[in-house]
C-alpha cells in the first residue's frame, strides 16, 4: 500500500517569501501525484497533478512541483507567496493508470503574514 | 450541478443514533469516493463506486458503515449506532472517468459534512 509523508506541519512565512513544502511517498510501482489546497472554510481544490512526462509541473496561482523519482519526492514550490495563499496543503498519490483512491499526507498548514 | 454537493453541512448526533449523509456528484461523473477526515489529519479513503457498483469498500472502519449509490448518481453514507470516534468531516469526491488516462482532470471534492457525535 502507498503512503505519503509531509514533514512540515505548520509553516509561517512573510508575504513575498519563497515557499517549498516537502512531500515524500512510498510505493513500489508507478504513481500519479497531486497537490490539493483547502482554503479556510472551503472544499479541497486541485492545485496541480503529475501523471507522466515533464517532471516539473505548473499549476494554478503560480504554484509548481517537481517530481524526483529517485527521491520519491514531489515538493511544492512558489517563488513569492501572498497573504491569500494562507491555507492547508495536502499531497496525495494514487496508483498510475487508474482513477483509484487517493492516499493523502497529513497536510501542511501555511500561514502567510503581511 | 456545477460542483459536488453534500448535505447536511453539519450534523450533531447522540451516541447510538443512526445518521445518513448525502452526496450529489457532478452530473455524468462515473466515479464517486467517500473519505473521512479527522481533525488535523488528511482525508482517509472509505469507499469507491463506479456508477452503481461499489468496487472498493476496504476503508470502511466497521460494519456500522454502509454506503450505496443505487442509480449511479446520488450516494448515501450511512453510519449506524454512531460512536464518538466517528466524529469527523466526511468528504465526497467525484471523477468523470472510471479509470485514469489522458485528460483525466482529477477529482472534484464537495465541502463535506461535519459530523459530531456527543
Amino acid at each position: 500500500a502507498q503512503s505519503v509523508s509531509q514533514h512540515n506541519h505548520h509553516v509561517i512565512l512573510s508575504e513575498a517569501a519563497s515557499l517549498e513544502l516537502g512531500c515524500n511517498y512510498s510505493y513500489g510501482g508507478t504513481v500519479n501525484l497531486f497537490w490539493y489546497v483547502q482554503y479556510p472554510g472551503q472544499h479541497l481544490q486541485l492545485l496541480l497533478k503529475y501523471f507522466s512526462g515533464d517532471p516539473l509541473v505548473k499549476g494554478i496561482k503560480g504554484f509548481e512541483a517537481e517530481f524526483i523519482k529517485s527521491k520519491f519526492s514531489f515538493n511544492l514550490r512558489k517563488p513569492s507567496v501572498q497573504w491569500s495563499d494562507t491555507a492547508e496543503y495536502f499531497c496525495a498519490v494514487n496508483v498510475a493508470g487508474t482513477a483509484s483512491k487517493l492516499t493523502f499526507g497529513t497536510g501542511t498548514r501555511l500561514q502567510v503574514t503581511l | 450541478g456545477a460542483g459536488v454537493s453534500q448535505s447536511p453541512r453539519y450534523k450533531v448526533a447522540k451516541r447510538g443514533q443512526d445518521v445518513a449523509l448525502r452526496c450529489d456528484p457532478i452530473s455524468g461523473h462515473v466515479s464517486l469516493f467517500w473519505y473521512q477526515q479527522a481533525l488535523g489529519q488528511g482525508p482517509e479513503f472509505l469507499t469507491y463506486f463506479q456508477n452503481e457498483a461499489q468496487l472498493d469498500k476496504s476503508g470502511l472502519p466497521s460494519d456500522r458503515f454502509f454506503a450505496e449509490r443505487p442509480e449511479g448518481s446520488v450516494s448515501t453514507l450511512k453510519i449506524q449506532r454512531t460512536q464518538q470516534e466517528d466524529s469527523a468531516v466526511y468528504l465526497c469526491a467525484s471523477s468523470l472517468f472510471g479509470t485514469g488516462g489522458g485528460g483525466w482532470g482529477g477529482y472534484t471534492f464537495g465541502s463535506g459534512t461535519r459530523l459530531t457525535v456527543v
